[in-house]
């Protein structure tokens, strides 16, 4: 079974507008760390943004916020204003602390922004 | 600058050749992993290593093999008994790798873009 699930393969946004990657996630270890990374065409992963199973609040960094709801096992990726530069895949990913080296990733989305 | 090196950027290998792919880090992570990439896809691991000379199977290691001989490296090598080596790959490395711990993010390298002829 899949422990990362990324529904949406590609998605388009109009520069400028905020735009919602969808995540949800499998595991019965209530430890677990949630990751979401940026790859550009160039190939490079790039970390954007972490949250804790234990974490009371969603995570922040700059225009990334991570829209965590536990019960939900979801942890959806919300880029405001978008960017031209935003285009690239990204891929969510989860670290459990029984499994403490190992991430899974999801198969990512597409992003594509608009001018 | 702290960071990973991989190399070459691009490796092309004949049929039935090995080949080995480097992988450097002086973040002095004690975890190195190797992952796999196919177009469109997401990341496969390879391989992955807690420590010096210790390492263990991934998910798809059949056909590649690692050493772990220095803290700071971590080369792949991409062996005849692979039969579908093309592929991108990717080199990580995190802080720690203790039981319990999920904060540590992976850093990653900008990979190697394998093509078999």
């Amino acid at each position: 079974a899949q422990k990362i699930t990324q529904t949406q393969p590609g998605m388009f946004v109009q520069e400028k507008e905020a735009v919602t990657l969808d995540c949800t996630y499998d595991t019965s270890d209530p430890s677990y760390g949630l990751f979401w990374y940026k790859q550009p065409s160039s190939g490079e992963m790039i970390f954007l943004i972490y949250q804790g199973s234990y974490d009371q609040q969603n995570a922040t960094e700059g225009r990334y916020s991570l829209n965590f709801q536990k019960a939900r096992k979801s942890a959806n990726l919300v880029i405001s204003a978008s960017q031209l530069g935003d285009s690239a895949m990204y891929f969510c990913a989860m670290r459990e602390a029984s499994y403490g080296q190992n991430f899974v990733f999801g198969p990512g989305t597409r992003l594509s922004v608009l001018p | 600058d702290g960071g990973i090196t991989q190399s070459p950027k691009y490796l092309f290998r004949k049929e039935g050749q090995n080949v080995t792919l480097s992988c450097e880090q002086n973040l002095n992570h004690d975890a190195m992993y190797w992952y796999r990439q196919d177009p469109g896809q997401g990341l496969r691991l390879i391989y992955y290593s807690q420590i010096v000379n210790d390492f263990q199977k991934g998910d798809i290691a059949e056909g590649y093999s690692v050493s772990r001989e220095k803290k700071e490296s971590f080369p792949l090598t991409v062996t005849s008994a692979q039969k579908n080596p093309t592929a991108f790959y990717l080199c990580a490395s995190s802080r720690s790798e203790r039981q319990g711990l999920t904060t540590d993010t992976q850093y990653f390298g900008p990979g190697t873009r394998l093509t078999v002829l």
